[in-house]
Formats: C-alpha cells, structure tokens, sequence
C-alpha cells in the first residue's frame, strides 16, 4: 500500500469562507476512504466512509466525494465556522491495512 | 460515557522499561485497532483485532511489541526494552464490522509515552 496524500498541510481562512482540501491515494485495491476530524485534546472523530465510485456524503455543512478511479477525495466546508477549526485526516482501506494521510490543519479566524 | 477508554493517559518511563497500556472499545463493536501518532504525521496502523483474533500487524511492529485481545474485550499493548523512538501518542480504536476496514472507528483519547 503506497502513502496517502493530503493537501494543503494547513488553511487559514476567515469565518464564513467556503474552503476544500484533497486526500490522494492509490486507485488500486480500493475498499474504502475514510475522513476523520481531529480537535486538538480530543481523539478523533469519524465523518464519512466512502466505498464507492462517485459516492457523495454530507454532513451539515461538510461534504465529501470520492473518486476511486483516479484516486482522489475531496472534502468541502461551506461557510466555516471557528468550532470547524481542526485537522482533517483521510483514511485509506485495502484489504487488512488502513493507511492515515498527515492530515490538513485548518484554522477558521472570527 | 460508553466510548473507548485507554489508560493510562500519560506514560513516562526510562529507556529499556517495558510499558503495557490498556484499551477499552465500545462494548458492541468486535474490532479494536491499535495505531501510533508522532508530531506532524497521522495516525500509523499498528495492528487490529476482530474480536479475540488478531488479524492483521503492521510490519512497522518490531519483535518489541505485543497486542493481546485475550477475551475479545479489553485489549492491552505491551513494547519491551522501550527505545526513545517509542515516544508517541498510541491511539486506540473500535469499530463493528467483518470483511474490510469500512466502517466508522470510534477513537480513545489516547496514552502519551514518553521515553526519558
């Protein structure tokens, strides 16, 4: 299982911006793509797990989509908010193996 | 609360000492996995278990550690002749599920070692 890819490394943006970010990962032997989101002193906490090509998940005002053919998700935060502010991880499944990106660290200013 | 529970919360021990640390998963679910996080990076899968059986070990898993599910409950993570590279966060997660990783983990707050 090849490195999972997340970029930018870390955002700034100003309350009420919409703002995305990538996850890559290998297009073979996919089984899942999992999104996580992780508050400094807290553990992380599930948002999506994706399996299938062009699948689509929202959440309030976070929403995902998955490409499995070339090997991309993206995930979009529609006006954020400073509780939005965290690191949001990507997770790869193939098989018996789950591989974590480094993560985006996004900080949303008042 | 019914989440994942790990203890202890903090660890801090000379090199060479051996550590084990405890995880609790939510009571349903038959899959524990454990995972190592160092400054800057993500989570690094360790190992998982689906309920007692140990199913998978990450090749980053030197002869030093060893996980155990002995009833398919509790699960404990012991790393003999601690090395200063072991200083990470070791998180712990639980989720229900058979066949692939697909399922949502539901993450413990985590033990901090510190290696002196």
């Amino acid at each position: 299982i090849l490195n999972v890819e997340q970029s930018p490394q870390s955002l700034h943006v100003q309350e009420g911006d919409s703002t995305n970010f990538t996850c890559s990962f290998p297009s073979s032997n996919f089984y899942a793509l999992h999104w996580y989101r992780w508050e400094t002193a807290k553990s992380p906490e599930a948002l999506f797990v994706m399996t299938l090509n062009g699948d689509e998940k929202k959440k309030g005002r976070i929403s995902a989509t998955l490409n499995t053919k070339e090997g991309y998700s993206y995930l979009y935060i529609k006006g954020s908010q400073p509780e939005d502010s965290a690191t949001y991880l990507c997770a790869f499944t193939a098989n018996n193996d789950m591989r974590f990106g480094a993560g985006t660290r996004l900080t949303v200013k008042p | 609360d019914t989440g994942v529970s790990q203890n202890p919360r903090h660890k801090i021990t000379k090199r060479g000492q051996n550590v084990t640390f405890r995880c609790d998963p939510i009571s349903e679910h038959n899959r524990l996995y454990w995972y190592r996080q160092t400054l800057g990076q993500g989570p690094e899968f360790l190992t998982y278990f689906q309920n007692e059986a140990q199913l998978e070990k990450s090749r980053l898993l030197s002869d030093r550690f060893s996980a155990e599910r002995p009833k398919g409950s509790f699960s404990t993570l012991e790393i003999q002749r601690t090395e200063q590279g072991d200083s990470a966060m070791y998180l712990c997660a639980s989720s229900s599920g058979t066949g692939s990783i697909n399922q949502p983990q539901h993450f413990g707050d985590g033990t901090r070692l510190s290696i002196l």
